[in-house]
C-alpha cells in the first residue's frame, strides 16, 4: 500500500539554526500539507501546497517557514532561524482529488 | 470559540463495550468530515470519513448532524486495540485547511 514517508525521523538542532524537513507524499496525490504537533497538544495545520503554490496558510506559518516541492517526488518544509517553541512533531500529509488526507510517521524536532 | 471541540475524556471501559464521541464544530460552510486515530507519538491515521447520510464501517458508525453542527463516532463490542485518541477532523469551506480537535482518549481494559 502506498505511503507517504518523511526523513529524518528525528532532527536534534540548535537554536538559531536552519532545518529542512524532506516528505516523499503518495505519488499520484496531487495535495501537499504540513502540520505540527507540539507534545501533548492537538495537530495544528501550517501550510497545504498545490499546483506549485501555496494554497493555504495559518498564522503560525510566519516568514520563518517557507516550503518547496523541488523536483517531482520531494516536498518540503525550510524552518529558519529556529526557536525553542519550534520544537514539536512535524507531519506531511497528502490527498488525491478526494478529501482524505494520509499522513506520514512524522519527524520529531528537538530544538536545544 | 474553537473550529473544533471534543471531549479530552479519558473513556475508560470495558472490552465488549459501546462508547459514543462526540464532536462539535463552528464553521457551518465546512463541508467534509473525519474521524483518526492517533497512537501515542504516532501519526494520525484515516478511521472513516462522516457523510451526512451516516456511515458504518465494522464496529464503527459515523453520524452527522449539520444542523447542531456535531459529529459522533461510536465503537461497539470494544477491543484492547481500540485504545487510541481519536481526532474529529473538519475541513475548512475553502476546502485548504483542516482542523483537527485535540482528540479524545479511549482506554478499553480487559
Amino acid at each position: 500500500e502506498p505511503e507517504v514517508t518523511q526523513t529524518p525521523s528525528h532532527q536534534v538542532t540548535q537554536m538559531g539554526q536552519e532545518v529542512i524537513l524532506r516528505c516523499v507524499p503518495i505519488s499520484n496525490h496531487l495535495y501537499f500539507y504540513w502540520y505540527r504537533q507540539i507534545l501533548g497538544q492537538k495537530v495544528e495545520f501550517l501550510v497545504s501546497f498545490y499546483n506549485n503554490e501555496i494554497s493555504e496558510k495559518s498564522e503560525i506559518f510566519d516568514d520563518q517557514f517557507s516550503v518547496e516541492r523541488p523536483d517531482g517526488s520531494n516536498f518540503t518544509l525550510k524552518i529558519r532561524s529556529t526557536k525553542l517553541e519550534d520544537s514539536a512533531m512535524y507531519f506531511c500529509a497528502s490527498k488525491a482529488s478526494g478529501y482524505e488526507q494520509y499522513f506520514g510517521p512524522g519527524t520529531r524536532l528537538t530544538v536545544t | 470559540r474553537k473550529e473544533v471541540e471534543q471531549d479530552p475524556g479519558p473513556f475508560n471501559v470495558p472490552e465488549g463495550a459501546t462508547v459514543a464521541f462526540n464532536c462539535t464544530y463552528s464553521n457551518s460552510a465546512s463541508q467534509s468530515f473525519f474521524w483518526y486515530r492517533q497512537d501515542c507519538r504516532k501519526e494520525p491515521k484515516l478511521l472513516m470519513s462522516v457523510y451526512s447520510s451516516g456511515n458504518e464501517d465494522g464496529r464503527f458508525t459515523a453520524q452527522l448532524n449539520r444542523a447542531s453542527q456535531y459529529i459522533s463516532l461510536l465503537i461497539r463490542d470494544s477491543k484492547l486495540s481500540d485504545s487510541a485518541t481519536y481526532l474529529c477532523v473538519v475541513n475548512s469551506p475553502s476546502f485548504n485547511k483542516f482542523y483537527f480537535g485535540s482528540g479524545t482518549k479511549l482506554n478499553v481494559k480487559p
